[in-house]
C-alpha cells in the first residue's frame, strides 16, 4: 500500500545529541516538505524538495538540515539539539499518482522532545 | 505572503449536531485542501478544493475562490470527528507549498 512513513514516532534526546529524523514514501511523489507544528498551533514549512538533489527552506526559519538523494527519502537532521527544538515534525508529499495532483498526504509525526 | 484565517477558534458541539467551520485568505490560489488532525497528531486529506463544492459523507466543503473563502461543513457530528481541523492554500505550481491557518479546535461531546 502507498504511504508516507515517520520514524521515530516519538523521541527524547539530551541537548547536544545530533539526531536525523526519517521520512519516506512511496508513492513516487516528486514533492516532499517538512513542517513543524508546536502543540495546539499551526503548522509552519520549514523545508521542502521539489526533486532529487532540490532542497529549500521554508517560511519558518530552522537550524534543521535535510537532503534528497532518493525520490522517495527526505530526512531532516538536527546536528545539535537543544529544547527549544522540542515539537512536532510532519513530513508531507504531493505529485503525480495522486487522485489531485496538488493533494498532500502526511505522515504520522515525530514527537520530539530535547531535555 | 497569503495570509490564511479561521474561524471560530475552538467550537463544542453535542453529538448530532451541524456545524460550518469557515476559512478566509488573503489572495488568489490554486490548491486549496482542508484537512482533519486527529488527537494523536495525525493529519487526514479532507478534500482538496480550490473552487467549488464537495461531499463526502457527512463533510461537504464549498470554496468561493473570487471571493476567498471556503467552508466546511459537518452533519450528524460524532464524537470522532473531534480534533482540529485546518485550511490549507498555495499557488499550486512547481512547487505546490501549502500555507496553514491556525485551524478550528471541534469537540464533540456525546
Amino acid at each position: 500500500e502507498a504511504d508516507i512513513y515517520q520514524t521515530p514516532r516519538y523521541l527524547v534526546i539530551g541537548t547536544g545529541k545530533k539526531i536525523t529524523l526519517e521520512c519516506s514514501q512511496t508513492m513516487g511523489h516528486d514533492k516532499m516538505y517538512w513542517y513543524q507544528q508546536d502543540p495546539g498551533m499551526e503548522l509552519h514549512l520549514i523545508h521542502y524538495s521539489y526533486g532529487v538533489n532540490s532542497t529549500e527552506k521554508g517560511d519558518l526559519s530552522s537550524e534543521s538540515t535535510v537532503s534528497r538523494i532518493r525520490t522517495e527519502h527526505f530526512p531532516l537532521t538536527l546536528e545539535s539539539a537543544r529544547p527549544s527544538h522540542t515539537s512536532q515534525y510532519l513530513c508531507a508529499s504531493s505529485g503525480p499518482g495522486q487522485a489531485y495532483i496538488y493533494g498532500y498526504t502526511f505522515g504520522s509525526g515525530t514527537r520530539l522532545t530535547v531535555v | 505572503g497569503i495570509q490564511v484565517e479561521q474561524s471560530p477558534p475552538d467550537l463544542i458541539l453535542q453529538e448530532g449536531a451541524n456545524s460550518t467551520l469557515r476559512c478566509n485568505f488573503s489572495d488568489s490560489v490554486n490548491n486549496l485542501q482542508w484537512f482533519h488532525q486527529n488527537p494523536w497528531g495525525q493529519l487526514i486529506n479532507l478534500f482538496y478544493i480550490p473552487s467549488g463544492t464537495k461531499q463526502n459523507g457527512r463533510l461537504s466543503a464549498t470554496t468561493v475562490a473570487t471571493e476567498r473563502y471556503s467552508l466546511l461543513y459537518i452533519s450528524s457530528s460524532q464524537t470522532t470527528d473531534s480534533g482540529v481541523y485546518f485550511c490549507a492554500v498555495g499557488s499550486g505550481g512547481a512547487t505546490n507549498k501549502l500555507i496553514f491557518g491556525t485551524g478550528t479546535l471541534l469537540a464533540v461531546q456525546p
